[in-house]
């Protein structure tokens, strides 16, 4: 059975940019959730999407969003990006345990 | 909302010692608590947890507890190994479709 997976892997941008990231779930699961972390940071709530709709948010501004798509993967976007953004992003799936993928890492230059 | 505490942030200990790393939880409608282990540079893996109706849990040589009354819940590790090294984080959630608290993180060190 396939795990989370995320794309890309490594995503470089420049400030100012916009970043979009991908996450596809464990089949079956319908919950998905997208943590930042900082190196060598805990792991920030930004986003959680279950059946489609936004359930809850983390303390992040308004250019931090994302969806999730009627086959329960989800896209997070960040717009103009802040040098500050520059972090591993990471997207977890849940049907009841939470299962983690291996993250974008992210570069703001 | 839930909030979720974690002690110590570093712990360093012999090879072959226990580690206790410790958790509070604020919201007493929780009642699902994992753990995970993060290496360096890889995904948080699940490692151990437990429900609410259950006060300890076992798997080889980790184990939690729960204590619902004092709203904290523990990891321990016995007869540690250079490779149990780790930043650990606990969590709380009310269950199915729930959302996720985790605590700030515990960065173990196991030195041979």
């Amino acid at each position: 059975e396939a795990g989370v997976t995320q794309s890309p892997t490594h995503l470089i941008k420049t400030r100012g940019q916009q970043a979009t990231l991908r996450c596809s779930p464990i089949s079956g699961h319908t919950s998905v959730y997208w943590y930042q972390q900082a190196l060598g940071l805990g792991l920030q709530f930004l986003l959680w999407y279950d059946e489609g709709e936004e359930r809850n948010r983390g303390n992040f501004p308004p250019r931090f969003s994302g969806r999730q798509f009627p086959n329960y993967s989800s896209e997070l976007n960040v717009n103009a990006l802040e040098l500050e953004d520059s972090a591993l992003y990471l997207c977890a799936s849940s049907l009841e345990k939470l299962f983690f993928g291996s993250g974008t890492q992210l570069s703001v230059l | 909302g839930e909030n979720v505490e974690q002690h110590p942030s570093t712990l360093s200990v012999q090879e072959g010692d226990s580690a206790v790393i410790k958790c509070t939880y604020s919201d007493s409608a929780s009642n699902y608590f994992p753990w995970y282990k993060q290496e360096l540079g890889k995904r948080p893996q699940l490692i151990i947890d437990i429900r609410s109706n259950v006060g300890e849990k076992k798997d080889q040589r980790i184990a939690v507890t729960l204590n619902k009354t004092a709203k904290h819940f523990s990891l321990h590790i016995t007869e540690t190994q250079p490779e149990d090294s780790a930043v650990y984080f606990c969590a709380a959630s009310k269950g199915y479709g729930q959302n996720f608290v985790f605590g700030p993180g515990t960065r173990l060190s196991v030195l041979p």
